[in-house]
């Protein structure tokens, strides 16, 4: 089974910082990495897929890299309607999907 | 414009059974494999169960194998869990995602699910 560690588990931050937020894999997944956007009672929203590709209409500020085991997460500039959780997530071949247990950027 | 929406939710026994639908509209659900992800109040997102679009691949996670069953009509453009043996774990949020390769592509808003006696 893979295991996907994300860190920090809080980032507090200001609007317009840069926020970095790490993944990391207990073994290779190639670049089948994606991010997700997790706003209080809302559904989680796909940012970035494998590894590097933004989803649509998700704006050039969230930016995503890595492969192997090691993906970061970039926010250039904090929007006021950034601040929320973010997850991490992988699919293994005949395993399903894992996701990481999130980072919460939250306004410092 | 893609829509997914879950219901079937609502309180259970432990023990108890429930059946969770997802209907799909603004794609071709018929060419898509799905997910069935859920999330524990006030807990993460843990994945619960894989469908390929034929169904001739499905996938459950260990916390539900021999429990939970995932199927889909793609006659109706729906997609259901059928959930056994309830547990107080059990309880949480269920979403149905369409799958794009190795990624939940479009998300419904979810229908909750509580066991409790």
């Amino acid at each position: 089974e893979i295991v996907l560690t994300q860190s920090p588990a809080t980032l507090s931050l200001s609007p317009g910082e840069r926020a970095t937020l790490s993944c990391r894999a207990s073994q290779s997944v190639s670049s089948y990495l994606a991010w997700y956007q997790q706003k209080p009672g809302q559904a989680p929203r796909l940012l970035i897929y494998d590894a590097s590709n933004r989803a649509t209409g998700i704006p050039a500020r969230f930016s995503g890299s890595g492969s192997g085991t090691d993906f970061t997460l970039t926010i250039s500039s904090l929007e006021p309607e950034d601040f929320a959780v973010y997850y991490c997530q992988q699919r293994s071949n005949w395993l399903g999907f894992t996701f990481g247990p999130g980072t919460k950027v939250d306004i410092k | 414009e893609v829509q997914l929406v879950e219901s079937g939710g609502g309180l259970v026994q432990p023990g108890g059974s429930l059946r969770l639908s997802c209907a799909a509209s603004g794609f071709t659900f018929s060419s898509y494999s799905m997910n069935w992800v859920r999330q524990a109040p006030g807990k993460g997102l843990e994945w619960v169960s894989y469908i390929s679009s034929s169904s001739s691949t499905i996938y459950y996670a260990d916390s539900v194998k021999g429990r939970f069953t995932i199927s889909r009509d793609n006659a109706k453009n729906s997609l259901y869990l059928q959930m056994n043996s309830l547990r107080d774990e059990d309880t949480a949020v269920y979403y149905c995602a369409s799958v794009g390769g190795s990624y939940s592509q479009y998300w419904g808003q979810g229908t909750l699910v509580t066991v409790s006696s």
